[in-house]
């Protein structure tokens, strides 16, 4: 079955760690991207990318890191410069912009030691 | 602040009722989208209304979109256990490059 696979669902940081959450679809989407929800608010969005070799940075993109060297994989890294990482971290795609429907993932909930 | 609000925040009705959340936005758009979190889980889209369109159905589900007063509504029928869940809107602004979600709202139907 075509969907959205993120790893871990569980994850800990340390202090001063840099962590790296995955993120892949068979979806053959172009578009992906990477939201963080906070207890009873919206998405917000730190990165995405429309096409393999680039991507944009959203709105909370201070403290994250991203790559998209293959269509089907978008991993995130959390550096030790996010100073509040502790959120529920989700991955979409779509087969190309904003105005096509996203398919998610399960999320990555992330919390520090 | 957030494009789209959901109101009300939380809702709570019995199997078989009717479930309507609203949603607000404030700048033209290019279509309104409602998307489905179950707890703990990603969310699932649901329905997506483009701005020329004034209503949509999708089995138990019916969405009106109101231009003209900036809103949406989502009615879900003949409610179930199943559906309870938190329930967003999400819009594509017309020069914007983002989907802009609201705080969502969220259902419960008590069986």
């Amino acid at each position: 079955d075509g969907g959205i696979t993120q790893s871990p669902k569980y994850l800990f940081r340390k202090e001063g760690q840099n962590v790296t959450l995955s993120c892949e679809q068979n979806l053959n989407h172009d578009a992906m991207y990477w939201y963080r929800q906070d207890p009873g608010q919206g998405l917000r969005l730190i990165y995405y990318s429309q096409i393999v070799n680039d991507f944009q940075k959203g709105d909370i993109a201070e403290g994250y890191s991203v790559s998209r060297e293959k269509k089907e994989s978008f991993p995130l890294t959390v550096t030790s410069a996010q100073k509040n990482p502790t959120a529920f971290y989700l991955c979409a795609s779509s087969f190309s912009g904003f105005n096509q429907p996203q398919h998610f993932g399960d999320g990555t909930r992330l919390s520090i030691l | 602040s957030q494009q789209g609000e959901e109101d009300p925040q939380a809702l709570s009705i019995q199997e078989g009722e009717n479930a309507t959340m609203n949603c607000s936005y404030k700048t033209s758009i290019n279509n309104l989208q409602w998307y489905r979190q179950n707890s703990g889980r990603g969310l699932v889209h649901l329905i997506l209304i483009r701005s020329n369109e004034r209503e949509k159905h999708s089995g138990r589900l019916r969405v009106t979109l109101d231009t003209s007063k900036k809103s949406s509504s989502l009615l879900i029928t003949a409610s179930r256990a199943a559906d309870t869940a938190s329930y967003f809107c999400a819009t594509d602004a017309l020069y914007g490059n983002k989907l802009v979600f609201g705080a969502g709202t969220i259902l419960r139907v008590k069986s």
